[in-house]
């Protein structure tokens, strides 16, 4: 099946710095959302993005479908960033989406 | 923004009970999946659903779990004989074309 994986596993900044995280996948797919799951447990959806460019705030991502990866970049860190960062794909032909293990992100005060 | 809800948050059962995990997904959602992530580990798959009945499944989907949607809102994972390994988060997610919602999720401790 795809293989996803995601770098840097751990990841440390001080409060302010910027961030780039990386996903990379092993086939083609349909769709790649990235999540921050949240100290609750929360998973919640940051972008939907299986191609090109977008921007939220101080997050964007991009998504470079040809070459099976994708970034997403944080910009001026906040302490509220901590937590993890999953990207997720839904394989092509697929009825379900397949997560990374994820970039534990701890941003210090 | 429409959600997923999830009930119970967290439920904690003995081992060998049986426990039922309820879902609401989105209402114009045809798509609907059951994920488990084990403390501190990746969210894993375990079963997709559409027109009632189970589109593909993983391995760690047995014959100990079972889904079903009981009426027009409600989608369940039922887990017969529960073992202290099923311990999870589990999370309950829809999908209308390739995106997908998860709900907040149901802690699960088993005793």
């Amino acid at each position: 099946g795809i293989q996803v994986e995601q770098s840097p596993p751990d990841l440390i900044l001080q409060e302010g710095a910027n961030s780039t995280l990386r996903c990379n996948f092993s086939d083609s797919v349909n769709n790649l959302q990235w999540f921050h799951q949240n100290p609750w447990g929360q998973l919640i959806n940051l972008f939907y993005i299986p191609s090109g460019t977008k921007q939220n705030g101080r997050l964007s991502a991009t998504t470079v479908a040809t070459e099976r990866y994708s970034l997403l970049y944080i910009s001026s860190s906040q302490t509220t960033d901590s937590g993890v960062y999953f990207c997720a794909v839904e394989p092509t032909g697929g009825f379900k989406t397949i997560f990374g293990a994820g970039t534990r992100l701890f941003v210090k005060a | 923004e429409p959600e997923v809800t999830q009930t119970p948050s967290h439920q904690v059962t003995q081992m060998g009970q049986e426990v039922i995990l309820r879902c609401v997904p989105i209402s114009n959602h045809l798509y609907f999946y059951w994920y488990r992530q084990i403390l501190g580990q990746k969210v894993e798959f375990l079963v997709s659903f559409y027109n009632n009945e189970i589109s593909e499944k993983s391995e760690i989907f047995d014959d100990q779990f079972s889904v079903e949607r009981p009426d027009g809102s409600n989608f369940t994972l039922k887990i017969r004989s529960t073992k202290l390994e099923d311990s999870a988060m589990y999370f309950c997610a829809s999908s209308i074309l390739t995106f997908y919602t998860f709900g907040s999720g149901t802690r699960l401790t088993v005793v």
